[in-house]
């Protein structure tokens, strides 16, 4: 079975600085692995997914992870805070066909507040 | 391309009674997801339709039911609702259900569900 542990509900920054949210993954195969993004009172936006391409993905406004198979991690980061980045996160691990078609399994989420 | 749209996007029902919401998937997409979200339990997979059929079910009861139509459009309908049954509710389209490493899902807004 897949799961997901995002570490820190509530992730504090101030405008400017180092965004880093944590996501471990546990997958009894090599997974796909998301990051979306919840804006209050709207659905999920993609931000960026890792695929085996390359250990380094790059999303969308400036968000960026990183997978490390050795500490089966895909943690979130992006070098300056914006005002706007403040919503909740979510990690999620998808396996591909079989019985998982179509699931995307999801860590609790971590809402992140940026300070000015 | 117009994105993942559901209807509606509010619902007020009592106890007891039965609802179903809809779903209408980005153009192309045959993979038709639904998830339920709520503050205690997070985001939990429903189950996932392709081409009309129910290919993967989450672990919820048996009020819990969904159909896709041929034109990919898909509804889900829960009888019977309990207290515990709100929750935000969301769809999810993918062109084949996270069946290879370059499906992705995208969701659509959610249908927020007040049981009273």
């Amino acid at each position: 079975a897949q799961s997901v542990t995002q570490l820190g509900s509530h992730v504090s920054v101030s405008e400017g600085a180092l965004v880093l949210l944590r996501c471990n993954y546990s997958s009894s195969v090599p997974p796909y692995l998301f990051w979306y993004v919840q804006y209050p009172n709207q659905g999920l936006q993609l931000l960026l997914k890792y695929t085996s391409a390359a250990t380094l993905v790059k999303g969308i406004n400036g968000f960026e992870a990183e997978f490390k198979k050795s500490e089966t991690s895909f943690h979130l980061t992006k070098p300056s805070a914006h005002m706007s980045d403040a919503a909740e996160y979510f990690c999620a691990v998808a396996k591909s066909g079989g019985t998982s078609y179509g699931k995307l399994t999801f860590g609790q989420g971590t809402i992140l507040t940026v300070h000015p | 391309k117009a994105g993942v749209t559901q209807t509606p996007r509010y619902l007020i029902k009592t106890r007891g009674q039965q609802v179903t919401l809809s779903c209408s998937p980005i153009s192309g997409h045959r993979s038709v997801s639904w998830y339920q979200q709520t503050p205690g339990q997070g985001l939990q997979f429903l189950f996932e339709y392709f081409s009309e059929t129910q290919r993967n079910k989450g672990n919820f009861p048996g009020r819990f039911s969904g159909r896709q139509f041929s034109n990919s459009r898909s509804e889900m309908n829960v009888s019977t609702l309990e207290l515990g049954d709100s929750a935000l509710y969301l769809c999810a389209s993918s062109p084949n259900g996270l069946a290879g490493s370059t499906d992705t899902q995208y969701f659509g807004p959610g249908t927020r569900l007040t049981v009273l």
